[in-house]
């Protein structure tokens, strides 16, 4: 069965950083492309960062220069290290399995991320 | 940048059919997929590939794209399908994948 569950969320003051992971179990990782996805509350999904199987990686436009994604695959992890972060970054950030063009077929429970002073 | 825009809400009696519209420029030429959200829970994909059933979606769930609308066809709703439901594509103009703002089902 697959499983993702991501971590280190937390509240942060506005551009502070954190570093969020994705530990994935179930299918073989390093096959798969993985997506970083957040949900600011009360607001729909809103993607943020790709990264395929081949280390090809996009970015949201309001993310790029200040988030990073990786992903180790013999950790079966996925990263997403954010800096300079901003009071509208607060959400929930989800892992999930799959993308560009194919869908999102498994999902994390997600980990809030809050900015704040 | 590409947008999708859908509907806040609709509404429904039990037994009829729900439609959800998702409207882009020539989304049509596009791979939709459909995902239902309910409080407290990840999305989840409905429809994907426009009208392809992931297993165990139920068949009362449909999918179709064409033009410059896609839509979602939920047909004998029932109480467990009130959530929110997003369109999603990719678009490969700009390499991001975009989600639609979002329609907030509910069941009378």
């Amino acid at each position: 069965e697959v499983h993702l569950v991501e971590s280190g969320g937390g509240l942060v003051q506005p551009g502070g950083s954190l570093r969020l992971s994705c530990a994935a179990s179930g299918f073989t990782f390093g096959a798969y492309s993985m997506n970083w996805v957040r949900q600011a509350p009360g607001k729909g999904p809103e993607w943020v960062s790709f990264i395929s199987s081949g280390f090809t990686i996009y970015y949201a436009d309001s993310v790029k220069g200040r988030f990073t994604i990786s992903r180790d695959n013999a950790r079966t992890s996925l990263y997403l290290q954010m800096d300079s972060l901003r009071a509208d970054d607060t959400a929930v950030y989800y892992c999930a399995r799959g993308g560009p063009e194919p869908p999102f077929d498994y999902w994390g429970q997600g980990t809030l991320v809050t900015v704040s002073s | 940048s590409y947008v999708l825009t859908q509907p806040p809400s609709v509404s429904v009696a039990p037994g009829k059919t729900a439609t959800i519209t998702c409207g882009g420029n020539n989304i049509g030429r596009k791979s939709v997929h459909w995902y239902q959200q309910k409080p407290g829970q990840a999305p989840a994909v409905v429809i994907y590939y426009n009208n392809d059933r992931p297993s165990g979606i139920p068949e009362r769930f449909s999918g179709s794209n064409s033009g410059n609308t896609a839509t979602l066809t939920i047909s004998r709703v029932e109480a467990g399908d009130e959530a929110d439901y997003y369109c999603q594509v990719w678009d490969n103009s700009s390499d991001h994948v975009i989600f639609g703002g979002g329609t907030k089902l509910t069941v009378l």
